[in-house]
């Protein structure tokens, strides 16, 4: 299948800081990326959809300038969390749509760690 | 709204021992439905895509089908590695979903020796 990856896979940063989180589809190009949340023992919460060279869609309730999403290129898309507190630790994980003319498939990142001291 | 429930929540399992998971799902037109399975602090890993009633496909001791109410993910025989939470999410086939996966809760299997 094919390979996601993110960058960092765990930070930790002061209250008051803000956070970039990288996500890249190494073998195939991605127009459409997703960034989703996960709190313990609970499943993933989309947050946004990224499409390259336009603006994030945002799911209802994700406030957009504390998520700052850019989707850059094909195959790169960044999530900054702006002025991070600690209720935004969590982890958080990205997906890349893969599609053929017959199937589509969606590919996951390894996730990032993020606690918010 | 779409929805997706799956069942049982959890599920023990002694190595060996065939079970099915369900995924009951609601969908104002199926573009796909999907099987991951997820280790803990890891991203969900890939397992199947299925795109209309009547579809299966196989890896291994997996199995998924699909109807249009529900999928079920069988193990046959399975063995401690196949401990995970596995996931199924649905895509709607409407133009402005843009792809976006809807996830049900989850159901966390352990297999014991």
């Amino acid at each position: 299948g094919a390979v996601v990856s993110q960058h960092p896979s765990r930070v930790i940063c002061k209250s008051g800081t803000s956070v970039k989180i990288e996500c890249r589809s190494l073998d195939f190009q991605a127009t459409t990326m997703f960034w989703y949340r996960q709190f313990p023992k609970k499943s993933l919460m989309l947050m946004a959809t990224s499409n390259e060279g336009s603006k994030a869609t945002y799911e209802q309730g994700v406030e957009k300038d504390k998520f700052l999403i850019n989707h850059a290129s094909l195959t790169l898309s960044t999530l900054t969390v702006t002025s991070a507190h600690p209720e935004d630790s969590s982890f958080y994980i990205c997906s890349a749509e893969y599609m053929s003319n017959s199937y589509n498939e969606q590919f996951f990142g390894p996730g990032t760690r993020l606690t918010v001291l | 709204e779409d929805q997706v429930t799956q069942s049982p929540e959890a599920l023990r399992l002694q190595e060996g021992e065939s079970s099915s998971l369900n995924c009951s799902y609601t969908v104002s037109g199926l573009r796909g439905l999907f099987w991951y399975r997820q280790d803990p602090g890891k991203g969900p890993e890939f397992l199947f895509t299925l795109y209309s009633a009547g579809e299966e496909k196989e890896k291994e001791r997996l199995k998924a089908t699909l109807t249009k109410k529900e999928s079920f993910l069988h193990i046959t025989a399975p063995k401690p590695e196949d401990s995970a939470t596995y996931l199924c999410a649905v895509q709607a086939a409407a133009t402005d979903s843009w792809g976006k996966l809807q996830f049900g809760a989850g159901t966390q299997v352990v297999v014991t020796p």
